[in-house]
């Protein structure tokens, strides 16, 4: 398996333009995760998904952010307009979606807003 | 899913066991014990994870005490690619994952 798939890899863009990283997670997998690193807030959970459906989107800073599952094998995290905050890693993770069962992370996009 | 504590750096020297403490005093009986490491700009790595037993895999060894509030991780014969920064987290892994500080552990040659 070619593990969590993540693009794009590096991404630059200007301020109030919009972004859209993509992920799509190990085939079989049932949980789907969107993190982001800072050095200031370390690694932090954005929002999750369980069979497609979100399930807790508290750890998304604000309204520009959105994301979205529309099958099992795609799930996009798009900005909208970006600041130069955004600027972060940001890693997926998918899971077998049991309790037990362990998150496998993506190499990560990083982002850098202007 | 509970807190955890971890030492904020650690050394090691190449080919001696790294053992890497975490306290997670208010785990919940049914929360298991996962162990990450994060090699600088990589995604974090999966190493090991239980819930009441002792663990082991290719990679390293998980101690959990009785109570379960406190585990060890052991890389046994640690090396210079394992230097990293090592999570230690307590919760389930089909829900949030709170990723803490970490132990930086520096392999000395």
């Amino acid at each position: 398996d070619a593990g969590v798939i993540q693009s794009p890899r590096h991404e630059v863009t200007e301020m109030g333009q919009e972004v859209t990283l993509r992920c799509k997670p190990i085939s079989g997998h049932n949980s789907l995760f969107w993190y982001r690193q800072t050095m200031m807030r370390g690694l932090e959970l954005l929002i999750y998904f369980n069979n497609n459906v979100p399930i807790d989107d508290s750890g998304m800073p604000e309204d520009r952010f959105s994301a979205k599952m529309p099958n099992a094998s795609f799930s996009t995290l798009k900005i909208q307009p970006s600041e130069p905050r955004d600027s972060a890693v940001y890693f997926c993770a998918s899971s077998p979606g049991t309790s037990m069962n362990e998150q496998f992370f993506g190499p990560g996009t990083r982002l850098t807003v202007l | 899913d509970a807190k955890t504590t971890q030492p904020p750096s650690m050394d090691c020297a190449e080919g001696r066991a790294a053992n890497l403490p975490c306290n997670h005093s208010t785990i919940s009986g049914n929360e298991y014990v996962y162990w990450y490491r994060q090699i600088h700009s990589q995604g974090p790595q999966y190493i090991i994870h239980g819930l009441k037993n002792n663990e082991t895999n290719e990679m390293a060894s998980l101690i959990i005490t009785e109570d379960r509030k406190s585990s060890t991780l052991i890389l046994p014969h640690a090396t210079l690619r394992d230097t990293a920064v090592y999570y230690c987290i307590a919760g389930f892994g089909n829900e949030k994952l709170t990723f803490g500080t970490g132990t930086r552990l520096t392999i000395i040659p």
